[in-house]
């Protein structure tokens, strides 16, 4: 079953904008992680956020925890056409084991150039 | 540097037969897993391996075997294929023992089509 749910479920934006994509999740976790997915190929992993961490950053990235509201967001700054790729969020529920990462069901980001 | 490799890349299968889907890692990690994406699914976890010589149901087992076969080894087997089960695959490794503190490393999946 889905623990998150990314919002919006596609999103298309020009060169250089900002594009923020939000995920809602259901039952406590221990961290939460984004992955982006190019056409045809497998997820790669972008970054981690642990449940005591509130943001994040790497590179270009940022990722927000609201543990309270059970939400995250990832924002991309300055995007290139290279970002254009379906993003998930996964969350690593406290319940029914570490092993079971379970994912969303992605959300469709265009990068016009 | 390979790190999840899958194969075969494309298969098409007619109903009752069976396939094996290979995936090795060359990253000297503990866990394996197996996912099916599916159009506004997401992935969903079919079987994993927390470790050499264990494996584990996921959320979606059913119709499918594993084998843990070494460290490096992990395939996917379908015994008697239904069209339910096109899908997309995917082979994925972490280093510890679960997810915690540890991203998913994935191959680039099976296109499976089963008519």
């Amino acid at each position: 079953s889905q623990q998150g749910e990314e919002d919006p479920q596609a999103l298309s934006i020009q060169e250089g904008e900002n594009a923020t994509m939000n995920c809602s999740y259901k039952t406590s976790i221990n961290n939460l992680q984004w992955y982006r997915q190019n056409s045809g190929r497998g997820l790669v992993h972008l970054i981690l956020i642990r449940s005591n961490e509130r943001e994040k950053h790497s590179g270009r990235l940022r990722v927000t925890l609201d543990t309270s509201k059970k939400s995250s967001s990832l924002l991309i700054t300055a995007s290139r056409a290279a970002d254009t790729a379906s993003y998930f969020c996964a969350t690593d529920p406290t319940q029914g084991g570490s092993e079971k990462l379970v994912f969303g069901k992605g959300m469709k980001l265009t990068v016009n150039p | 540097n390979a790190g999840v490799t899958q194969t075969p890349k494309f298969q098409v299968l007619k109903t009752g037969q069976s396939m094996t889907l290979q995936c090795a890692q060359d990253m000297n990690h503990n866990s394996m897993y197996w996912y099916r994406q599916d159009p506004g699914m997401g992935l969903r976890l079919i079987y994993y391996s927390a470790s050499e010589g264990t494996t584990d149901k996921g959320e979606v087992p059913n119709g499918y075997n594993v084998s843990r076969l070494n460290k490096r080894e992990f395939s996917l087997r379908l015994e008697s294929a239904a069209p339910s089960q096109t899908s997309v695959y995917f082979c994925a490794s972490s280093q510890d023992r679960g997810t915690y503190n540890s991203p998913l490393h994935f191959g680039n999946g099976t296109r499976l089509t089963v008519t």
